[in-house]
């Protein structure tokens, strides 16, 4: 079976650039995270869906980051512009969703440098 | 307090050891808990669930301590591939949310 899958692996950009990341998550898991990490942290939530509908995007800083997931299926995550503090690995996660359904599936990441 | 508290070690331990560490959680609610291995600049990927009173799979063995709130790994004859940083994820029962700690870092030396 196929993990998640996310692309590109790595992005270098300069501030104040456009940049987009792309997930595919597990066939059949409809909750999909996007989390950061930053070296020595453990992940962050950034936005959380099931299905379609995005249920937790607190974390989200939305002046610059938007994310969307089309048909419930692959997901985006954009940020414009990027900042100097936006470098971090940006992981996508799957799960089936609900209660006993959250073990989370990561995919392998983009590592986002901002010069 | 962090929600989820973790000794960001390294551990330094030599082959064959016994090892354990332990994660701390602030919300009495919680009902599951995850421990993660991650690997040096990769993903973290799932070790162990602990739902109830823990559980053992093969030289790995979770507890729960709901009293202290705590749970621990406990890592047998450690091998030189067990180091990674181990990560736990406890989940929020209101929104199924996990929250995550900042992992703990194992060396196995030969």
């Amino acid at each position: 079976e196929a993990g998640v899958v996310q692309s590109p692996r790595y992005k270098i950009i300069e501030k104040k650039q456009p940049v987009a990341f792309w997930c595919n998550p597990i066939s059949g898991h409809n909750t999909l995270y996007w989390y950061l990490q930053n070296l020595g942290q453990g992940p962050e939530l950034l936005i959380r869906y099931e299905n379609e509908e995005a249920v937790d995007d607190s974390q989200l800083p939305k002046d610059r980051f938007s994310a969307e997931r089309l048909k419930g299926v692959d997901s985006t995550l954009k940020i414009q512009p990027a900042e100097l503090g936006d470098s971090a690995v940006y992981l996508c996660a799957s799960s089936l969703g609900g209660p006993k359904g959250n073990t989370q599936y990561f995919g392998p990441g983009t590592r986002l440098t901002v010069l | 307090r962090k929600e989820v508290e973790q000794d960001p070690g390294p551990f330094n331990v030599p082959e064959g050891a016994t090892v354990a560490f332990n994660c701390t959680y602030s919300n009495s609610a919680s009902q599951s808990f995850f421990w993660y291995r991650q690997d040096c600049r990769k993903e973290p990927k799932l070790l162990m669930s602990v739902y109830s009173s823990g559980n053992e799979d093969g030289r790995f063995t979770a507890q729960l301590n709901r009293a202290s709130q705590y749970i621990s790994l406990l890592i047998r004859d450690s091998k030189l591939s067990d180091s990674a940083t181990y990560l736990c994820a406890v989940e929020l029962e209101s929104n199924y949310q996990l929250i995550w700690g900042a992992g703990t870092k194992l060396i196995i030396k030969p």
